[in-house]
């Protein structure tokens, strides 16, 4: 399996904080780079993908992706109770997806 | 639409027993995935098809594991036999060729060995 490395956490930040997830991954040859979050006993769901270096921003959600470094980040900015969950990064090479172990995010009130 | 369905949502089985898992995926999509996810080693690709013809299984762990799509509408993965270390939340993923690249993941079937 092609590996893709996330600390497991877990990431407490205070409500209203910036939280930042990171991700880096093997496989030079990927070509798509997703978030996906996860609820306690639910099924992943995509937050953000992001195919270029860069950032790329979607209302509270940031991604930035450096290829040349393999690193993949997701910001997230006035985070909210709302927010815990685990996050998982996932890259994609053609048309296999791989996933990291995901961190485990709690916001605190 | 549904989304990506998946029967059972839970199964406790015993050691040595036969579990078959089953998934229908989006309609008109051409991509299944089948995943493991665990605490000690996070979601992991066992396999997946594309139009209905297994493309890549080496993530499948051991013999024991077996998957078929008979069609475009359903899919089953295999356990035989069944070992406590194959305890796990099992989910299947669809995807359609051009797409953004989003999985749509069913609700997960959690699988307890004993």
């Amino acid at each position: 399996q092609k590996e893709v490395e996330q600390n497991s956490g877990p990431l407490s930040v205070p409500e209203g904080a910036i939280a930042s997830l990171n991700c880096t991954y093997s496989d030079r040859g990927s070509q798509s780079f997703f978030w996906y979050r996860q609820y306690s006993g639910k099924s992943p769901e995509l937050i953000m993908f992001i195919y270029s270096n860069g950032d790329k921003e979607d209302g509270r959600f940031t991604a930035q992706l450096n290829k040349a470094s393999q690193y993949v980040s997701l910001l997230i900015r006035d985070s909210q109770p709302s927010d815990s969950a685990t996050y998982l990064c996932a890259v994609n090479n053609g048309n296999q997806f791989y996933f990291g172990t995901g961190t485990s995010l709690t916001v605190i009130p | 639409d549904a989304g990506v369905i998946q029967s059972p949502r839970h199964e406790v089985t015993e050691m040595g027993q036969e579990v078959t898992l089953r998934c229908k995926p989006i309609s008109g999509h051409d991509y299944l995935f089948w995943y493991r996810q665990t605490m000690m080693r996070g979601l992991e690709l066992l396999i997946y098809f594309n139009n209905n013809v297994p493309i890549d299984d080496s993530g499948m762990p051991e013999d024991r594991f077996s998957a078929k799509m008979p069609n475009a509408s359903f899919s089953t993965l295999k356990i035989q036999p069944s070992e406590p270390r194959d305890s796990a939340v099992y989910f299947c993923a669809s995807i359609m060729t051009g797409n953004t690249g989003e999985l749509f993941f069913g609700e997960g079937s959690r699988l307890t060995v004993l």
